[in-house]
């Protein structure tokens, strides 16, 4: 168990709708990131937030945000919904910001898929 | 865009047998990270070899970094059927705040 939680751990939706997933780092991390995984794209980099402001960017759409709240959650809106939005959400945690020079701890993941 | 580049893209072998994945990366680097993917769960962090180390070992895990080469190698040992998973490689990007991963090498380790 890496100490992130991310809910939910499946949620199934339709085309054009919009979806919060929601990630808790590890105790004591200010940083979370997100990734998307899917079969064709692989791992990617979506988006990185430091205590509550944006660090990074990657291949986030501008259909997806997210952000980081006071008590360190975070949580990646993802609208419009499109098919080829099925994938791996997943959030993972440091502790400082240098998320390429550091160890990242994953979640779970949350399954999307949209129909 | 790919950082790092697994080799090969799908091993399978008998349990008590070594594992060997490669990784090429394409820029210079701070570190080099190894995870392991079990089936459509979380990665989970194996080890890290900093750019100034060439060889480190963790268990039955021994990781190689040539930045000469810009190629690393993880050589899992005795392996068992519970190593079967997808192994990746990461390393920063140019900016050094977040990973780029390959897409993975799938080991198969059968009983």
């Amino acid at each position: 168990d890496s100490g992130v939680t991310q809910t939910p751990k499946h949620l199934i939706t339709a085309t054009g709708q919009r979806v919060t997933l929601r990630c808790s780092p590890r105790s004591g991390d200010l940083s979370v990131y997100w990734y998307q995984q899917s079969l064709d794209q692989g791992l990617q980099f979506l988006i990185q937030y430091y205590n509550g402001e944006e660090r990074a960017k990657g291949n986030i759409l501008e259909r997806f945000s997210a952000q980081q709240f006071p008590d360190l959650h975070s949580e990646l809106n993802l609208s419009s919904l499109e098919l080829g939005d099925s994938a791996l959400y997943f959030c993972a945690s440091s502790s400082r910001t240098s998320g390429g020079r550091e160890t990242q701890y994953f979640g779970p993941g949350t399954r999307l898929l949209v129909l | 865009s790919q950082q790092g580049e697994e080799d090969p893209q799908a091993l399978s072998i008998q349990e008590g047998e070594n594992a060997t994945m490669n990784c090429s990366y394409k820029t210079s680097i701070n570190n080099l990270q190894w995870y392991r993917q079990n089936s459509g769960r979380g990665l989970v962090h194996l080890i890290l070899i900093r750019s100034n180390e060439r060889e480190k070992h963790s268990g039955r895990l021994r990781v190689t970094l040539d930045t000469s080469k810009k190629s690393s190698s993880l050589l899992i040992t005795a392996s068992r059927a519970a190593d079967t998973a997808s192994y990746f490689c990461a390393t920063g990007n140019q900016a050094g705040t977040a990973l780029i991963f390959g897409k993975g090498t799938t080991l198969s380790v059968s009983s």
